[in-house]
């Protein structure tokens, strides 16, 4: 089984829907991240946490909100799915302190709002 | 805040050439900067990392260069193989916080 999994790994709706993206993960790691990638922007950061009571906005977080449930799970929420939110969102976890502060993707789940 | 520039957004190399990815970073407390491999379908991974303290790493056939006075690095990857046909993405960081990350390169080895 994968250390960061994501569901649904696709999923299409309509403007004006809310949608929840999950992440959960098994490598007990304290931070994790959720991030955006367009063909051509790169990864972008939406939010992340670095640990359960913290919650912080990254470079585009217009429009999405985030929630930190547990350790293990990290939900990343659009109130009103707009069309430009068609994307491929990563969710990802790191430990700096085992020293490198590596990221770990899940597989992604790719967002298609019409 | 940091701004990662990479180039070239494509690459398509000869199998068993080199392949070179460079990468310049804005932020000067930046002193974290690793290439992740994307393969396609899959989330990034972690193929090696170079921190600020070291001018050039190496692991076997990849190596990062980084140059601090200039804030560039670059991806070095020798003797190419088809399966190293990927997405290549550098990134910035300073002690392992928030990452930003470059572009993107889609690198394709022509068997």
């Amino acid at each position: 089984d994968a250390d960061v999994t994501q569901t649904p790994r696709n999923r299409i709706t309509k403007t004006g829907k809310r949608i929840m993206l999950e992440c959960s993960q098994t490598k007990g790691h304290d931070r994790m991240y959720w991030y955006r990638q367009d063909p051509g922007l790169g990864l972008r950061l939406i939010y992340y946490s670095f640990d359960v009571k913290d919650i912080n906005k990254g470079e585009i977080s217009d429009g999405y909100s985030v929630s930190r449930q547990a350790q293990a799970k990290f939900s990343l929420s659009l109130e009103s799915a707009i069309p430009n939110q068609t994307a491929l969102y990563f969710c990802a976890t790191s430990d700096p302190g085992q020293g490198t502060g590596e990221l770990f993707f899940g597989e992604g789940s790719r967002l298609t709002v019409l | 805040g940091e701004n990662v520039e990479q180039h070239p957004s494509t690459l398509s190399v000869q199998e068993g050439d080199s392949a070179v990815i460079k990468c310049t970073y804005s932020d000067s407390a930046s002193n974290y900067f690793p290439w992740y491999k994307q393969e396609l379908g899959k989330g990034p991974q972690l193929i090696i990392d170079i921190r600020s303290n070291v001018g050039e790493k190496k692991d076997q056939r990849i190596a990062v260069t980084l140059n601090k006075t200039a804030k560039h690095f670059s991806l070095h990857i020798t003797e190419t193989q088809p399966e190293d046909s990927a997405v290549y993405f550098c990134a910035a960081s300073r002690a392992g916080n928030q990452f930003y990350f470059g572009t993107g390169t889609s690198l394709t080895v022509i068997p």
